[in-house]
């Protein structure tokens, strides 16, 4: 099985509000990334967990918050977010860093 | 010296052609290159990938092709069928590198 989950599907927030996207995998992975994807591009990697622990940060504005709760969970906390952090949110995971990632479903996120 | 070159940005292929997508690297460190689908709304699916040790490798009707001298690769998709309709993106990384970098993509359309 090489299942990511994501939820929710689907989420539209305020400027003003504070939300969390979560992802999920049971593959035994030990290393999980959050990515942005804005229409037409390629993900851009923001946040990279290796066995739990924060091991890249890609500049990402602190209005973005990384956890790792556990090896099967990631966490992203967004807060005061702009109109143009409106994209798809992906996570993915692998086993060996950088190899083989495989990719959840994504959150849509709008923020208006 | 990070940037994986991909072409071209589009592509029409009728159905049961032949569909050629092809990258570029200039980093000869990067020693794992997949190709990764991705359909309108969803992640990215990892499709088929290749490690700089072998020139070919097929998996159905997908065949990465591998040029180490040239530091060139090349994704072809044979029969090409409407359902293959989606978005490539290749990309290259080093093993336990810090991220995978992503050609551009191309937007493949397979006419019935």
């Amino acid at each position: 099985d090489t299942e990511v989950t994501q939820t929710p599907k689907h989420l539209v927030m305020g400027m003003t509000n504070k939300k969390s996207l979560k992802c999920e995998q049971h593959m035994g992975h030990r290393a999980m990334y959050w990515y942005k994807q804005k229409a037409k591009k390629p993900p851009e990697l923001m946040f990279v967990y290796s066995y739990e622990k924060l091991s890249i940060n890609e500049s990402v504005p602190s209005r973005f918050s990384p956890e790792c709760p556990n090896s099967s969970l990631l966490n992203l906390h967004l807060h005061a977010l702009q109109p143009e952090d409106s994209a798809l949110y992906l996570c993915a995971s692998s086993q060996l860093l950088s190899y083989e990632q495989y990719f959840g479903p994504g959150t849509r996120l709008t923020v208006t | 010296q990070q940037q994986v070159k991909q072409s071209p940005q589009s592509l029409i292929v009728q159905k049961g052609g032949i569909s050629i997508i092809n990258c570029a690297y200039e980093n000869t460190a990067f020693d794992y290159f997949p190709w990764y689908q991705q359909f309108p709304g969803k992640g990215p699916a990892l499709l088929i990938a290749i490690r700089p040790d072998v020139s070919e490798k097929k998996e159905g009707r997908f065949t990465i092709s591998f040029n180490k001298s040239a530091k060139q690769f090349s994704l072809h998709i044979m029969d090409s069928q409407p359902g293959d309709s989606a978005t490539y993106f290749c990309a290259a990384s080093i093993l336990n590198g810090n991220k995978l970098v992503f050609g551009a993509g191309t937007i493949l359309r397979v006419k019935s």
